[in-house]
C-alpha cells in the first residue's frame, strides 16, 4: 500500500509546496514520482526516490527512503499545476499513491 | 525513439473480453531488466497498475484483478497484449502501455503511449 497525502492543495506561483508518500513496508529507494496534467499520460520526474529525471527542471526534488518519501517542487510556475503521483516497486510489482491535486490559489 | 501505441475497441459490453494490444517500437523487450506493462485510470480517479511482463516473461499482476487478467507477449509482432475477462462498467478507463528499464531508471515507467479509453456499457 502507499498512501499519498494532501489528496489536494492549493497554492500560488513563486510557492514551495510538499507531497508525501508514506509505504506500508520498507521499499528502500524503489519510488517514482510522475506529473499528470489533463487528459496526458503521466510524466516521469522523479526515480529511486531522489534521482531527477532527464528535462525535469531542477525546482522539483524528491527525498526519502524506506517508507517515507517527499517531492517537493520550489518557485512553483504555472506550468506546474497538475496532478501528481508516486508509485513504489515492490516484488517486481507496481503499485500507486491516490494523487495529489495541486491547484491555483 | 521509444513509441508505445495502445489499440483496442473503445466500446465493450458487460460480461463481454476486453483485449488491448500494445504495439512498441525502440525496444528490446528481452534485453535484462526490460518490463512491459498496462495501468489504467478510471475518469476522474487515481492511476491503476494492472499487468506487467518482464525481459524474462516473468509476469505479475494486480492482486485485486488477477483472476481476470492475462498478459501476453509477442516479440515477432513487437506487441504485449492485454487481457480482461468479464468487464463491467467499473472497468471504463483510459488504458495506458508503459515501459520500464530497471537497468536504465530503476523502479520507474519511463515511457508511457498516450492513452485509450475504454467504455463498457450495454
Amino acid at each position: 500500500q502507499l498512501t499519498q497525502s494532501p489528496a489536494s492543495l492549493s497554492a500560488s506561483v513563486g510557492d514551495a509546496v510538499t507531497i508525501t508518500c508514506r509505504a506500508s513496508q520498507d521499499i528502500r529507494t524503489y519510488l517514482a514520482w510522475y506529473q499528470q496534467k489533463p487528459g496526458k499520460a503521466p510524466r516521469l520526474l522523479i526515480s529511486a526516490a531522489s534521482t531527477l529525471h532527464g528535462g525535469v527542471p531542477f525546482r522539483f526534488s524528491g527525498s526519502g527512503f524506506g517508507t517515507e518519501f517527499t517531492l517537493i517542487i520550489d518557485n512553483l510556475q504555472p506550468e506546474d499545476f497538475a496532478t501528481y503521483y508516486c508509485q513504489q516497486l515492490t516484488d517486481y510489482s507496481w503499485t500507486f499513491g491516490q494523487g495529489t491535486k495541486v491547484e491555483f490559489k | 525513439q521509444i513509441t508505445l501505441k495502445e489499440s483496442g475497441p473503445t466500446l465493450v459490453k458487460p460480461t463481454q473480453t476486453l483485449t488491448l494490444t500494445c504495439t512498441f517500437s525502440g525496444i528490446s523487450v528481452t534485453t535484462n531488466g526490460v518490463g512491459v506493462g498496462w495501468i489504467r485510470q478510471p475518469p476522474g480517479q487515481a492511476l491503476e497498475w494492472l499487468a506487467v511482463v518482464y525481459w524474462d516473461e516473468d509476469k505479475r499482476y494486480s492482486p485485486s484483478l488477477e483472476s481476470r487478467l492475462t498478459i501476453t507477449r509477442d516479440t515477432s509482432k513487437s506487441q504485449v497484449v492485454l487481457t480482461l475477462t468479464n468487464v463491467d462498467p467499473v472497468d471504463t478507463a483510459t488504458y495506458f502501455c508503459v515501459f520500464s528499464d530497471f537497468m536504465a531508471v530503476p523502479a520507474a515507467l519511463i515511457h508511457w503511449g498516450q492513452g485509450f479509453l475504454v467504455t463498457v456499457a450495454s
